[in-house]
């Protein structure tokens, strides 16, 4: 079955630098892949996504982008707040509903 | 919009109790999840619904676990007895349903701890 991995599991960087979390994904029929922030007591947010059609997406300070022939996907976040800290989750789906999530990143923005 | 909502947010019972947890999803979404998230780690799927019909319980213990959505709109998961094992977050999800809508919507959880 799909499996991801998800690194790094800690990531601290300097407010107003980039973060960087790279998932990889094992089925290459996997054709969608959202990103979840999750803070603290609180369910996990969906906050960008990308299908399989499509190289690279951004909303604002955050984007993804997507390797089909490496099988994997990362997430960028640029100039980081210290909101930016939460634990950040990669999945993959293939086309169901059925998500398959990695094991996450906890992100601390040090003010 | 509301978002999904979930109760209790927190429960703590003992090893062999009964326990359930509810779950009102967007209105609208036709499509229902119940997840299981163990401390560090990412929401594990139990079951997903369609309307009110089962359509996936592959990963749901059903020596222990039950769950229905009897109207196709809020849904109940119990876990009957519930084992030291069982102490994690219950997450209820919920996405428009169809073909092509992917996008699943989370509740803030159920923290269970089982002692």
């Amino acid at each position: 079955g799909e499996n991801v991995e998800q690194h790094p599991s800690t990531l601290s960087v300097q407010e107003g630098d980039s973060a960087v979390i790279k998932c990889t994904y094992s089925d290459s029929a996997s054709n969608y892949f959202p990103w979840y922030k999750q803070e603290l007591g609180k369910g996990p947010q969906l906050i960008i996504d990308i299908r399989s059609n499509v190289g690279e997406k951004k909303d604002q300070r955050i984007a993804v982008t997507l390797n089909k022939t490496a099988k994997h996907f990362s997430l960028h976040i640029t100039e980081t707040q210290p909101e930016d800290s939460a634990v950040y989750f990669c999945a993959a789906s293939m086309g169901t509903y059925k998500y398959i999530f990695g094991t996450g990143t906890r992100l601390k923005v040090l003010a | 919009e509301a978002g999904v909502v979930q109760s209790p947010r927190y429960k703590i019972i003992e090893k062999k109790q009964p326990v359930a947890f509810w779950c009102n999803p967007i209105s609208g979404h036709n499509t229902l999840y119940w997840y299981r998230q163990n401390l560090g780690q990412g929401p594990e799927l139990l079951i997903r619904y369609e309307n009110e019909e089962a359509v996936d319980d592959s990963q749901l213990p059903k020596d222990r676990f039950s769950a229905e959505r009897l109207k196709g709109v809020d849904s109940t998961l119990k876990i009957q007895p519930a084992e030291l094992g069982d102490s994690a977050v219950y997450l209820c999800a919920s996405s428009l349903g169809g073909r092509g809508d992917y996008e699943q919507y989370f509740g803030p959880g159920t923290r269970l701890t089982v002692t």
